[in-house]
């Protein structure tokens, strides 16, 4: 398909297991951004690159969660020792350059993760 | 204080109506601001950009006071099909994250 593409789309696992995120943007788009957005809420910043790095990981909430972008395309969100408190649907957006301009991110349909 | 502040709703209007919703953020750097629009268990997409002098689309209008740091939605006319969330997106002052409100919640009632 054309659109930003996420696996899985659901993700249930136990509270301290290792999480995989994976998102595979739109062809082209050098921008790529993980947001999280929980029930009732606004999805929430966590990194975004600018090709193969991260040009603002100030969201990442602490050192267990981890993104990684090494061929400038596909990008991996990596959650170490889940907590219950991580359950959110993780939303990932890609753009072509860096939205400064237009501000359009076009966004996935995002990963469910639920944390028991 | 959050960085980008909306009154979540719901906000429930006959078809029909004008609906207006409001948004404040705390950048004074800000530089761009968006509308986005998000359905039930959807993903959020952009429903239209913000502009000093104000800018409209059809039945929507949005206006910026940058002086006030203040961002509005009007929506004339409301559809049925208008339900949905809208958040209010703010272009951070020195990177290029888009920072997005809480939503606020329409729905629009036959």
């Amino acid at each position: 398909g054309a659109g930003v593409s996420q696996t899985p789309s659901n993700k249930v696992t136990e509270k301290g297991k290792y999480v995989e995120l994976r998102c595979d943007p739109i062809s082209g788009h050098t921008a790529l951004y993980w947001y999280r957005q929980s029930l009732g809420q606004g999805p929430e910043f966590l990194i975004y690159f600018q090709g193969t790095g991260a040009a603002d990981d100030s969201g990442l909430p602490n050192d267990r969660f981890f993104a990684v972008r090494p061929e400038g395309s596909v990008s991996t969100l990596k959650i170490q020792r889940t907590e219950r408190g991580d359950s959110a649907v993780y939303l990932c957006a890609s753009s072509f350059g860096t939205s400064a301009n237009t501000g359009e991110l076009f966004f996935g349909e995002g990963s469910r993760l639920t944390v028991l | 204080r959050k960085e980008v502040e909306q009154d979540p709703g719901p906000f429930n209007v006959p078809e029909g109506a004008t609906v207006a919703f409001n948004c404040t953020y705390s950048n004074s750097a800000s530089q761009s601001f968006f509308w986005y629009r998000q359905d039930c268990r959807k993903e959020p997409k952009l429903l239209m950009s913000v502009y000093s002098s104000g800018n409209e689309d059809g039945r929507f209008t949005a206006q910026l006071n940058r002086a006030s740091q203040y961002i509005s939605l009007l929506i004339r006319d409301s559809k049925l099909s208008d339900s949905a969330t809208y958040l209010c997106v703010v272009k951070g002052g020195a990177t290029n994250k888009l920072i997005f409100g809480t939503g606020t919640l329409l729905a629009v009632q036959p």
